[in-house]
């Protein structure tokens, strides 16, 4: 079965702290697709990166950095000195197709809140 | 440069009645999703397409139906409401089939069922 584990349902901490948001993902397929999304309070969602299974470099944009590890089929997300603006709920995803059908699956999701 | 557009943004109605959440994007994107998100279960998803007149369940189909006669549109009809689907409904769209594409999503519809 698919499935997407954010053990983190809240995590506060103060600006300019780094905070490292934990997925942990189940999958029998060998070639799949990892998703992290944004929902700020405002209630959109905002796609913020996709790896895919066979490449497990981390990446790093800004302040935002990614860790994906097969090995212990995780995929986590790390904000570096965090800002006010970054508080949001974070969804992990993963994509997949199962018996042919296409299917993206979320984590519960993080909400992040940072304090001034 | 429009996106996914969901309407109506918020809607209330009693358990029995029947409502069409309307979904457009403008993109020529193929693959169009529907979404439920309820409080700490994450986004759900309920029906998807790979393209016009193709259709397919997801997760929690059940109550839900879906069409697909544009490229453009992928409406969700609630035949008879009941409390439980209470939710925020969020229509996606992405290129191609869709696997493995980032989703574009709508801003939602925030759907009280009475």
């Amino acid at each position: 079965a698919q499935k997407v584990t954010q053990a983190q349902t809240e995590i506060s901490v103060v600006e300019k702290e780094d905070v490292t948001l934990d997925c942990v993902y189940e999958t029998r397929d060998t070639t799949y697709y990892l998703f992290w999304y944004k929902q700020p309070p405002s209630g959109e969602l905002v796609f913020l990166i996709r790896r895919n299974s066979f490449d497990e470099q981390n990446e790093i944009s800004g302040r935002y950095s990614w860790n994906f590890q097969k090995s212990t089929s995780s995929f986590n997300f790390t904000i570096t000195a965090s800002q006010v603006v970054d508080s949001a709920v974070y969804f992990c995803a993963l994509f997949s197709e199962i018996q042919g059908a296409q299917k993206l699956v979320f984590g519960q999701g993080t909400r992040l809140t940072i304090n001034p | 440069n429009a996106g996914v557009t969901q309407t109506p943004k918020f809607q209330v109605l009693k358990t029995g009645q029947s409502m069409t959440l309307q979904c457009a994007q403008d993109m020529n994107h193929e693959y169009m999703s529907w979404y439920r998100q309820d409080p700490g279960m994450g986004l759900r998803l309920i029906h998807y397409s790979v393209g016009a007149g193709i259709t397919d369940q997801g997760e929690v189909p059940n109550g839900y139906n879906v069409s697909r006669s544009t490229t453009e549109d992928f409406p969700l009809r609630l035949l008879s409401a009941a409390p439980s689907q209470t939710s925020v409904y969020f229509c996606a769209s992405s290129t191609g089939t869709g696997f493995g594409q980032p989703q574009h999503f709508g801003d939602g519809t925030r759907l009280s069922i009475l």
